[in-house]
């Protein structure tokens, strides 16, 4: 009965290979969004999707792309993996936008 | 742009004491105010939701207050104890829409038995 739920937990990969994160809801939220927290665990919002309309951060590389085939899912997918990508990504939903947002338990990315 | 800032980065106190953890956020136009704690690796747990309009907000022994004008909030831990040691973060959204939210760079608090 996990609220938002990510696999894999754990996922090590070779430089160069494309790979997925998976992250379902069953909250019945609109907005799902994707966040990197890096090796100081700051925390940087990647993509929110609400609505079927997606926002980007400025920041994010065009490798990175978030696929949302239902209201309940919001994949991300990560193109030619680099070093500096290795880091914990968290999945989180919220009701609505400026809502409480409620997180998964993070995938954490090693890419050697 | 919107920067939250936590102070203290770490913090060590004996069990049983009161505590106030802080933040402060550049940009006052903010929707609502949110605390999260995270223990070594795992997710961020939610803990307290404000509104704007709302000068605090309470659950046990936990008690967060906003002050919106002046661009503060803090997170008061009533008698701590061991497990409540964890990294809490302040968060407030990005913009005006779904823009996720901007979050400090935390707290580690360690609470000694």
């Amino acid at each position: 009965d996990t609220a938002v739920s990510q696999t894999p937990k754990y996922l090590v990969t070779q430089m160069g290979n494309d790979k997925s994160i998976k992250c379902e809801q069953n909250l019945g939220h609109d907005t799902m969004y994707w966040y990197k927290q890096d090796s100081k665990k700051f925390l940087k919002i990647m993509f929110s999707y609400n609505n079927k309309e997606l926002i980007i951060n400025e920041t994010v590389p065009n490798r990175f792309s978030p696929k949302s085939p239902d209201k309940a899912h919001l994949n991300l997918h990560i193109n030619s993996l680099e070093l500096g990508d290795s880091a914990v990504y968290f999945c989180a939903s919220s009701p609505w936008v400026n809502t409480e947002a409620f997180f998964g338990q993070g995938t954490r990315l090693t890419v050697v | 742009k919107q920067e939250v800032t936590q102070i203290p980065a770490a913090l060590s106190v004996p069990e049983g004491e009161n505590l106030v953890l802080n933040c402060s956020f550049t940009d006052s136009a903010i929707y609502n105010l949110q605390w999260f704690r995270q223990d070594p690796g795992k997710g961020l747990t939610s803990l307290l939701l404000i509104q704007s309009s709302q000068r605090e907000q309470t659950s046990g022994r936990l008690n967060a207050s906003l002050d919106k004008s002046s661009g503060r909030s803090t997170l008061y831990i009533a008698a701590s104890q061991p497990g409540d040691s964890a990294t809490y973060l302040c968060a407030v959204p990005v913009g005006g829409g779904a823009d996720g939210l901007t979050f400090g760079k935390g707290t580690h608090l360690i609470i000694q038995p």
